[in-house]
């Protein structure tokens, strides 16, 4: 079974700085994806990014950006140009393709970062 | 659009009774999720469906039940409710494995069991 670890329960920046939020996960597979999703107080999931383990380059979305270091088994999630809507609890994610070998589908979470964007 | 729609948003039961949530999406996708939220973590997987009258089991299955009978609808059933079923519920759904593989979430159901 594949395992998500967000190592900080808790980040905090200015607002207009750059914050990164770390993730690391365990696999014995070579095929997945892998994706952020923010929860802001609302408690609606909402995607951020997502990685397609087999591409090396680095996703990007306007402000969010990537680093993904698979042999590491590393996916950083990097917020540039803070703002105060960026407020809310971050889930690194991962999904496997087990299910096309007869395995279980779902995404398995991290414990979750609470950023905190300070004015 | 309206995505994925959970009913109801919160809920009281007491131990003991029974209770389903409701978990409609609208978007024609054929894989749907039950996932649970307790505080200070991530969700974990309950059951999944990938079409209909197709389900199976997830991480933390028990004390639960599901049905897949139409693509746009995935109950959750809560069979004689215990204080540890205390979290918050999300229904998801999405496409497929391979492209577009987004999971889309309803907005959650907080669900208190005293």
């Amino acid at each position: 079974a594949q395992t998500v670890t967000q190592s900080q329960p808790e980040m905090s920046v200015q607002e207009a700085e750059t914050v990164t939020l770390s993730c690391t996960y365990d696999t014995s597979e070579s095929d997945y994806y892998l994706f952020w999703y923010k929860q802001p107080p609302s408690r609606q999931m909402i995607l951020v990014i997502r990685q397609e383990a087999y591409k090396q380059q680095n996703a990007t979305e306007n402000r969010f950006s990537v680093n993904f270091q698979k042999a590491a088994k590393s996916f950083s999630l990097k917020i540039s140009d803070s703002q105060l809507g960026d407020a809310a609890m971050y889930f690194c994610a991962y999904r496997s393709f087990a299910l096309l070998g007869g395995g279980a589908d779902g995404l398995t979470f991290g414990k979750g970062t609470h950023l905190i964007i300070q004015p | 659009n309206a995505g994925v729609t959970q009913t109801p948003k919160f809920r009281i039961l007491k131990i003991g009774q029974s209770m389903t949530l409701q978990c409609t999406q609208d978007m024609n996708h054929n894989y749907m999720y039950w996932y649970r939220q307790d505080p200070g973590m991530g969700l974990k997987l309950i059951y999944y469906s990938v079409g209909a009258g197709i389900t199976d089991k997830g991480e933390v299955p028990n004390g639960y039940n599901v049905s897949r009978s139409t693509t746009e609808d995935f109950p959750l059933r809560l069979e004689l409710a215990a204080p540890s079923q205390t979290s918050v519920y999300f229904c998801a759904s999405s496409y497929g494995l391979r492209g577009n593989t987004e999971a889309f979430f309803g907005q959650g159901t907080r669900l208190t069991v005293v």
